[in-house]
């Protein structure tokens, strides 16, 4: 069965920052995978997703993330942190293939200090 | 606006009871999910519909139940309501049933007292 694991429950940065929000998955075949955010109030919107090719995928709002095969990782990563992107943050995976529902992470908490 | 409606937003309900959420996917899409987010589960996948047909099931409750209509709008029942079952319900569609990426509507907070 596939799962996810997002390490931090709360990261806090200050407003400029760069940002990285961990993600390790388990599964055992190529992974469908994908960050959502969540803003307070408001639906999951996806940020950016990855199923095969490039393994630097790049998303909305600025954000990228990066498949590592070898660490069963893929890390969100933003620059430059700005006040609005305070959110929860998702990770999912999916089995390859499509048409296994995607298992989502505990999410992350995002902090902007101005 | 994402484009999935969710009715209501809100709801307050007591033990026992039951309750019926509705949600209308994104122009064009035929599968629809519901989840349940609540602190202590997180994101649960709860069942998937496609073109009116039950195509998926995760950790539903016999308690709970949903279909899909002819007009592709879904509707969740959640029947004999308990404190636990409180939580933030939300449906997300795509085109297919391939997992490419779910647009998610902004959910219905449900409170059972």
């Amino acid at each position: 069965a596939q799962s996810v694991t997002q390490p931090d429950i709360h990261i806090t940065v200050s407003e400029g920052a760069s940002l990285e929000l961990r993600c390790n998955y388990s599964y055992g075949a190529t992974p469908y995978l994908f960050w959502y955010v969540q803003s307070p109030g408001q639906g999951l919107q996806l940020l950016l997703k990855y199923f095969s090719g490039d393994t630097l995928v790049q998303g909305i709002k600025g954000f990228e993330a990066e498949f590592k095969r070898s660490q069963s990782s893929f890390n969100l990563r933003k620059p430059s942190v700005h006040w609005s992107d305070a959110a929860e943050y998702f990770c999912a995976v999916g089995a390859s293939g499509g048409s296994y529902i995607p298992t989502f992470g505990r999410g992350t908490s995002l902090i902007v200090h101005p | 606006d994402s484009g999935v409606t969710q009715t209501p937003k809100h709801l307050i309900t007591a033990t026992g009871q039951r309750v019926t959420l509705r949600c209308s996917p994104r122009s064009g899409d035929l599968s629809v999910y519901w989840y349940q987010q609540s602190l202590d589960q997180g994101l649960q996948f709860l069942i998937q519909y496609y073109n009116g047909e039950e195509r998926a099931k995760g950790n539903i409750l016999e308690r709970f139940s949903a279909q899909q209509f002819p007009d592709l709008h879904s509707e969740l029942n959640l029947s004999s309501l308990e404190l636990g079952d409180s939580a933030l319900y939300f449906c997300a569609s795509s085109l297919t049933t391939s997992n490419y990426g779910y647009t998610f509507g902004s959910g219905t907070r449900l409170t059972v007292v």
